[in-house]
């Protein structure tokens, strides 16, 4: 098993460009979820997904939408990116209540 | 909401010294799980301990091991025997039990020095 795995490990974007952080999991995890992680902030939750098809709005998802077509994806897509989403991102994995695994992070800057 | 405070932002331990590291939590649930993870350099998430808060025995994973205190929603994690490869930041993280809103609340961390 690969576990989760993220793409890309870095970027660096312009204020306003578009681009998708990719997930991917082979575990069967139901549950899928993304977290920003900014200095001093502790890991905050974006949004997550309880299964294919179905997602929901954490704590901080302005400026980010998700969408789940299928168990084993669940790409983070930045709409219009903006300085203060500079940060560390990390996606999560689980099944039915057990512990999340997390992916090895992407680092974003936007400029 | 559910709040995870760390107040201790950097610690210190000698090699082969134990180090206690600090949480609380404020939560209105009765049932939830706790979690310690650290995150070295790498930057890689990695579970260390969980704990379920219906549990009364504190959990034990080799060196690492917690101090659960449910009445006063306390949650320090033990490392004994300090190793050189301990060091990392050490988040402290709450969750509620039920299925559906599996959502990890995370304090803020301790950054873990290991002194040679």
């Amino acid at each position: 098993n690969a576990g989760v795995t993220q793409t890309p490990k870095f970027q660096v974007l312009k204020t306003g460009q578009s681009m998708t952080l990719q997930c991917a999991q082979d575990m069967n995890h139901e549950y899928m979820s993304w977290y920003r992680q900014d200095p001093g902030m502790g890991l905050r939750l974006i949004h997550y997904s309880v299964g294919a098809g179905i997602t929901d709005q954490g704590e901080v998802p302005n400026g980010y939408n998700v969408s789940r077509s299928t168990t084993e994806d669940f790409p983070l897509r930045l709409l219009s990116a903006a300085p203060s989403q500079t940060s560390v991102y990390f996606c999560a994995s689980s099944y039915r209540g057990t512990t999340q695994y997390f992916g090895p992070g992407t680092r974003l800057t936007v400029l | 909401a559910q709040t995870v405070t760390q107040s201790q932002p950097e610690m210190s331990v000698q090699e082969a010294e134990t180090v206690t590291l600090s949480c609380t939590y404020d939560t209105s649930e009765s049932d939830y799980y706790l979690f310690w993870y650290k995150q070295p350099p790498s930057r890689q998430m990695i579970l260390v301990i969980r704990q379920e808060a219906y549990k009364q025995q504190n959990a034990t994973e080799n060196r690492f091991s917690v101090n659960f205190q449910k009445a006063a929603k306390s949650f320090s994690l033990k490392i004994s025997d300090s190793q050189l490869g301990d060091a990392a930041m050490y988040f402290c993280a709450y969750r509620r039990a039920n299925f559906g809103n599996e959502k990890l609340t995370f304090g803020t961390g301790t950054r873990l020095t290991i002194i040679p």
